[in-house]
């Protein structure tokens, strides 16, 4: 079965420290992949995705993805948090090429602390 | 540009009410899709539209239905609510997502 796993339900960072969000999905053939940010009661925000191409992939609000097709992962990372990056955040990959049938992670709670 | 809208952003309903979630979109995109939340679970996949006219199954499409009514517009119904469908109910237009219908069902 296809899937994606987020493997921390919640990550707790400093301000200013490097953050990291971890993603590994399994999906047949060339994935979509994309990252959301959800700010409680509120929808989802597109964060970046990545079709093909270059590895690393930027984003909105400073943030950036690693593609490694041989870890089979899609890691989120941010070289400085700001406590405004706390929210919950979803990997998700395309199923067929697709970019809105996805197949999501359960989230990770992301907690910048001062 | 409003992107995705839906309606209602809340709802409550008794057990065996029905309703519809009306989704709207202003992108001329084709696809559109339903997702339900739920704590721990992420989103899941109830039905998607590829192109007007045509739908498809989800994950989870029990107890729902969906009509695909122009290329605007993508609604969700449910015929006969169950406390189970208490979820928050998120549209999307390819990978962009309306901001939510939370929905109670007693």
């Amino acid at each position: 079965a296809q899937s994606v796993a987020q493997p921390e339900d919640q990550v707790n960072v400093a301000e200013g420290n490097p953050l990291t969000v971890k993603c590994t999905y399994s999906v047949s053939g060339n994935p979509y992949l994309f990252w959301y940010v959800q700010y409680p009661n509120r929808g989802l925000q597109f964060l970046l995705k990545y079709i093909t191409g270059d590895n690393l992939v930027k984003g909105s609000y400073g943030f950036e993805a690693e593609f490694n097709k041989s870890q089979t992962s899609f890691h989120l990372k941010k070289p400085s948090a700001l406590v405004s990056d706390s929210a919950l955040y979803f990997c998700a990959a395309g199923l067929g090429g697709s970019q809105g049938n996805l197949i999501f992670g359960k989230g990770t709670k992301l907690s910048v602390k001062p | 540009n409003a992107g995705v809208t839906q309606t209602p952003k809340f709802q409550v309903l008794k057990t065996g009410q029905s309703m519809t979630l009306q989704c709207a979109q202003d992108m001329n995109h084709n696809s559109m899709y339903w997702y339900r939340q739920d704590p721990g679970m992420g989103l899941r996949l109830i039905y998607y539209s590829a192109s007007e006219g045509t739908t498809d199954k989800g994950e989870v499409p029990n107890g729902y239905n969906v009509s695909r009514l122009n290329k605007r517009e993508f609604s969700l119904r449910l015929e006969s609510a169950a406390p189970s469908q208490t979820s928050v109910y998120f549209c999307a237009s390819r990978r962009y997502f309306g901001p939510g219908t939370r929905l109670l069902v007693l």
